[in-house]
């Protein structure tokens, strides 16, 4: 079955902790992204990485990081710097970054 | 980046009822997606659409890209169908970067 999985479907954290986010995909796609969603509100993106061992700042990628060093894969952690980290995060991939994107799951983080 | 607005925040429906949603977007796009995001929080991919018309079941879209808007219809909605629909664009046209800027969404309630 070829699809997008997240890892866990929920995270607590505590305050200073950091945390790493599971995205796995098996479609074969070159790019990969980060969006964080807060309750009402549209999805924002956090980085993205159109190639392996390539990655770019998104709109709010103070507090985060990511590294990309299988197509396959694309972790991301929140780190302490992280200021209002309790948020729903999506990950997205699509074959070359101009076509359509498709999402995972997604992971509910929770600090408490 | 590029603005992108949907309207109306929310809908409330009777089963059976056809709704329409909008998307307006600030520049010339090359692609434009719909989404449904169930109340689990699952984006589901409704229509990749830059131009032009397509159905799927009950449901259609329409990008009218030279005036800078799409529109998606539901015909006699059902329970199932309720949930946030997103509209996202990818940056205007000359840009190299892979991304989508996401609306804030429709929130659609239909009751039975």
């Amino acid at each position: 079955d070829g699809g997008i999985t997240q890892s866990p479907k929920y995270l607590f954290r505590k305050e200073g902790q950091n945390v790493t986010l599971s995205c796995e995909q098996n479609l074969n796609h070159d790019a990969m992204y980060w969006y964080r969603q807060d309750p009402g509100q549209g999805l924002r993106l956090i980085y993205y990485s159109q190639i392996v061992n390539d990655f770019q700042k998104g709109d709010i990628a103070e507090g985060y990081s990511v590294s990309r060093e299988k197509k396959e894969s694309f972790p991301l952690t929140v780190t302490s710097a992280q200021k209002n980290p309790t948020a729903f995060y999506l990950c997205a991939s699509s074959m070359d970054g101009y076509n359509e994107q498709f999402f995972g799951p997604g992971t509910r983080l929770t600090v408490l | 980046g590029i603005q992108v607005e949907q309207s109306p925040p929310d809908l409330i429906l009777q089963e059976g009822a056809n709704s329409t949603l909008r998307c307006n977007f600030s520049d010339s796009v090359n692609n434009l997606q719909w989404f449904h995001q169930n109340p689990w929080g699952q984006l589901i991919n409704l229509f990749y659409i830059p131009s032009g018309t397509k159905q799927n079941g009950r449901l259609s879209a329409t990008t009218v890209a030279t005036e800078r808007y799409s529109l998606l219809y539901i015909s006699s909605s059902q329970t199932t169908d309720s949930g946030v629909y997103f509209c996202a664009v990818p940056p205007g046209r000359g840009s190299t970067l892979g991304r989508l800027y996401f609306g804030r969404g429709t929130q659609l309630t239909v009751w039975p």
